[in-house]
């Protein structure tokens, strides 16, 4: 059973507006969530992050919320460039029984910004 | 620069062949982790580390061994018993109790001939 879940294989947005990726999961036991952006053919790399006891993480161009009543978070892209056209991963992370933090991925989001 | 190397970019397999991924990391990370990604599909976990000469299954660790005799080293060898090996394979790095944030290589992509 999925724990993260990205219902949304794709998207597809203009350049300059906002692109919204929307997560969802299921355990109540996650206690900090992160998105990660991929190309093809390479390593996801880290993008933003939220701690449970937080609502809302801002970087730039790039906004999370985390709604934890609705166990649900979103990634705001504003305004969106043709190079935010990846593979865009949600993660929920949280401590295992042996004591270590583990990641459970959404299967992704295909954003594409059309110019 | 510190980060994480995967070796080879491309690997290819005869069927029944055992192959072994290579991952190192100059991060000082105690952690280290190996997932496999499908199309269409998340990154799941294989196999994870902790600590040097520990290791645990993650969630479809059947067919696959890993090594850590050192810190910066967390080889992955793909048996013949993985009915289905094909497939992109990245490891990834962390601190020992650091909030999630994992640290990935660059990945390895496996076909099997």
């Amino acid at each position: 059973d999925q724990q993260v879940k990205q219902n949304s294989p794709s998207l597809s947005v203009q350049e300059g507006r906002i692109s919204i990726l929307n997560c969802d999961y299921t355990n109540s036991m996650f206690d900090y969530f992160l998105w990660y952006k991929k190309y093809p053919a390479e390593g996801p790399t880290f993008l933003i992050s939220i701690s449970s006891i937080k609502d809302k993480n801002e970087d730039g161009r790039f906004t999370v919320f985390l709604n934890k009543s609705a166990k649900h978070l979103s990634l705001h892209i504003v305004p969106s460039q043709p190079g935010d056209s990846a593979v865009y991963f949600c993660a929920a992370s949280g401590v295992s029984g042996a004591g270590s933090y583990q990641l459970t991925f959404g299967k992704g989001t295909k954003l594409s910004v059309i110019p | 620069d510190g980060g994480i190397t995967q070796s080879p970019k491309y690997l290819f397999r005869k069927e029944g062949q055992n192959v072994t991924l290579s991952c190192e990391q100059n991060l000082n990370h105690d952690a280290m982790y190996w997932y496999r990604q499908d199309p269409g599909q998340g990154l799941r976990l294989i196999y994870y580390s902790q600590i040097v000469n520990d290791f645990q299954k993650g969630d479809i660790a059947e067919g696959y061994s890993v090594s850590r005799e050192k810190k910066e080293s967390f080889p992955l060898t793909v048996t013949s018993a993985q009915k289905n090996p094909t497939a992109f394979y990245l490891c990834a790095s962390s601190m020992q109790g650091q909030d999630g944030e994992q640290f990935f290589g660059p990945g390895t992509r496996l076909t099997v001939l």
